[in-house]
């Protein structure tokens, strides 16, 4: 069975912390996606990661791909309250296009 | 473009009753996931099709669920007979390579 283990489940933070998101797999992935979901929403694609190593920004968001390509960090800066929500990475293994989800972060970042 | 379009949004039924849940992709996509997400299991692939072939429905709960996809711009997922367990949140996905593009879900409760 693919598992991705996401952690932490919950994460309560004052704005302008910092935090970081971990994604992990025993197996490798062809691709890494995060997503950010909202409540009474679907997920929302935030960013792609293929390649071993990978770093990515977005604004204050950094993605970097393990260089195994079995694991992946979400890195946030300066959090403030619009931050909040449900992360979730997603993977698809290099069998075939399954696109698999972890169990999600839940961020709480209060003013 | 639209995105992706399920109906209905919200589904109230009585146990042992049929339900069909229905999605519409992304013009030009060519694969379709449906996915259930509850508190405790988080979000679960049931089902993906590509270029309308069913590929993996290794998730699909049991035999009380089916789902088509007679075209490449329609999908169904039905739940026949209904249960107080199958109540969650059903989401539908299309994709066209690595990212899923995700409807904005159904509710099921089955009371």
């Amino acid at each position: 069975t693919q598992l991705l283990e996401q952690s932490p489940q919950f994460l309560s933070i004052q704005e302008g912390e910092n935090l970081t998101v971990y994604c992990n797999s025993s197996s490798v992935f062809s691709s890494l996606q995060w997503y950010r979901q909202e409540p009474g929403e679907g997920p929302v694609l935030l960013v792609t990661v293929v390649t071993g190593g990978e770093v990515k920004k977005l604004k204050r968001l950094t993605f970097q791909f393990g260089d195994a390509r079995k694991d992946s960090s979400l890195h946030i800066t300066a959090a403030q309250p619009g931050d909040t929500g449900l992360y979730l990475c997603a993977g698809i293994y290099n069998q075939g296009g399954k696109l698999i989800f972890g169990q999600g972060t839940e961020l709480s970042v209060k003013p | 473009d639209a995105g992706v379009i399920q109906s209905p949004r919200h589904e109230v039924t009585e146990m042992g009753q049929e339900v069909t849940l229905r999605c519409k992709p992304i013009s030009g996509h060519n694969s379709l996931f449906w996915y259930r997400q509850t508190m405790m299991r988080g979000l679960e692939l049931l089902i993906y099709f590509n270029n309308n072939v069913p590929i993996d429905d290794s998730g699909m709960p049991e035999d009380r669920f089916s789902a088509k996809m007679p075209n490449a711009s329609f999908s169904t997922l039905k739940i026949q007979p209904s249960e107080p367990r199958d109540s969650a949140v059903y989401f539908c996905a299309s994709s066209l390579g690595r990212a899923a593009f995700f409807g904005q879900g159904t509710r099921l409760t089955v009371v």
